[in-house]
């Protein structure tokens, strides 16, 4: 049985550029959850997809956008990149539609940075 | 509005001490309660959670955490530290859709020798 894995591990853009992070859920798992964490902080809650729908939304701009395939695996996209957008992005797979009895499994994430 | 807060950003101790990791919460209602680690360079594995069962609730690698709403705190302890538990722990809350978590600031455990 394969974890969550992400891809890629590492990103450099530039200000005003678009980039797409992919996840690949742990098998059987239909719910991902995207997460941000900047340096020094906790991670923080972007959004989550049920099923193939956004299932929940934290607080970012429609600039912060995703995608779950019928396979499970995820996009999450960012448009019109900004400094503060540098961060590394981890996601979170499991099973149930998000009920948080059931564990979430996170991947490695990835780092991205934005000059 | 749910919120954790983890007081002291590192906390070092001993090999062979004790461990105590402190988590305070905020929540409108009965919660979900969670502790992650992190070490360098990878992503969050779960010790332990609280989902209104046992109080004490016991994890993985000899932690545990005790829930105590009349505190509302959940802090982690681990009778003895190991090298291996150098790490960054994050306390995390439910919100209250019980859908996503609410995450801490971390705490740094450093482990001498």
């Amino acid at each position: 049985e394969t974890g969550v894995t992400q891809s890629p591990t590492h990103l450099i853009k530039t200000r005003g550029q678009q980039v797409t992070l992919r996840c690949s859920s742990q098998s059987g798992h239909n719910t991902v959850s995207w997460y941000q964490q900047a340096l020094g902080q906790g991670p923080q809650f972007i959004f989550q997809y049920y099923r193939e729908e956004e299932n929940g939304r934290g607080n970012f701009p429609p600039r912060f956008s995703g995608l779950q395939f019928p396979n499970y695996s995820s996009e999450l996209n960012v448009n019109a990149l900004e400094l503060d957008d540098s961060a590394l992005y981890l996601c979170a797979s499991s099973l149930g539609g998000g009920d948080l009895r059931d564990e979430q499994f996170f991947g490695p994430g990835t780092r991205l940075t934005v000059l | 509005a749910q919120s954790v807060t983890q007081l002291g950003s590192h906390v070092s101790v001993s090999e062979g001490a004790l461990v105590l990791l402190r988590c305070n919460y905020s929540s409108s209602v009965p919660p979900y309660l969670f502790w992650y680690v992190q070490y360098p360079n990878q992503g969050l594995q779960l010790l332990l959670k609280y989902t209104s069962a046992a109080t004490l609730v016991k994890g993985i690698n000899g932690f545990e955490a005790e829930f105590k709403k009349s505190e509302t705190s959940f802090h982690l302890t681990k009778p003895s530290a190991h090298m291996s538990d150098a790490a960054e722990y994050f306390c995390a809350v439910s919100d209250e859709g019980f859908q996503k978590l609410v995450f801490g600031t971390g705490t740094r455990l450093l482990v001498s020798p």
